[in-house]
């Protein structure tokens, strides 16, 4: 089946730890984004990049890094520097217009 | 500063009844406008998409207008059921083209029988 997974689904770390969420899709897309949904706010775009070697930062980067080294993979890794990091983060991957989403890593930060 | 405004408050309809969720943008000149659906605790679905050059779009129950004048987008559910109950997202293209989206915070409808 094509698609895009997130792993884990949920994630518990302690604060001022750097953690890592995965994201692999098998769609042959492109373009691929880290998001982060916070309850009742819509999605805000952390980074994207667009092709393999490549990415930019999004509206709220700031504490947050990621790799693409591989067309299928776009890692997002959550540093200590970010002062907020529980949310629901979600990766999506896209073609041309729409964007098929990832079931989501929900992140607690204790 | 680019605004995107969804109805924060959730709407209630019957079962049977059109819902209409609308989508109001300032400071914005989107190529297009999607809209996603998204259920509790999972990423959003795409359901439309509808480009600036376009003032109706129609897949089966659902229906989307783009008025590029008022800068709004109304998205309408007809003969509206249960399984429908979910928070619609609308999402509208960067202003520097491309396919970066930038989303509104979503208007939770409930289908009651």
């Amino acid at each position: 089946d094509g698609g895009i997974t997130q792993s884990p689904k949920y994630l518990f770390r302690k604060e001022g730890q750097n953690v890592t969420l995965s994201c692999e899709q098998n769609l042959n897309h492109d373009a691929m984004y880290w998001y982060r949904q916070d309850p009742g706010q819509g999605l805000r775009l952390i980074y994207y990049s667009q092709i393999v070697n490549d990415f930019q930062k999004g509206d709220i980067a700031e504490g947050y890094s990621v790799s693409r080294e591989k067309k299928e993979s776009f890692p997002l890794t959550v540093t200590s520097a970010q002062k907020n990091p529980t949310a629901f983060y979600l990766c999506a991957s896209s073609m041309i217009d729409e964007q098929f989403f990832g079931p989501g890593t929900r992140l607690t930060v204790l | 500063s680019q605004k995107i405004e969804q109805n924060s408050e959730a709407l209630n309809i019957q079962e049977g009844k059109t819902a209409t969720l609308t989508c109001n943008y300032t400071n914005y000149s989107p190529a297009y406008l999607q809209w996603y659906r998204q259920d509790p605790g999972r990423g959003p679905v795409f359901l439309l998409l509808i480009r600036e050059n376009e003032k109706e779009k129609r897949k089966e129950r659902l229906k989307v207008t783009f008025d590029t004048t008022l800068k709004q987008s109304l998205f309408h559910i007809t003969a509206s059921q249960p399984a429908d109950s979910a928070t619609y997202l609308c999402a509208l293209s960067g202003a520097g083209g491309g396919n970066k989206l930038t989303f509104g915070t979503g208007t939770q409808l409930k289908v009651e029988l």
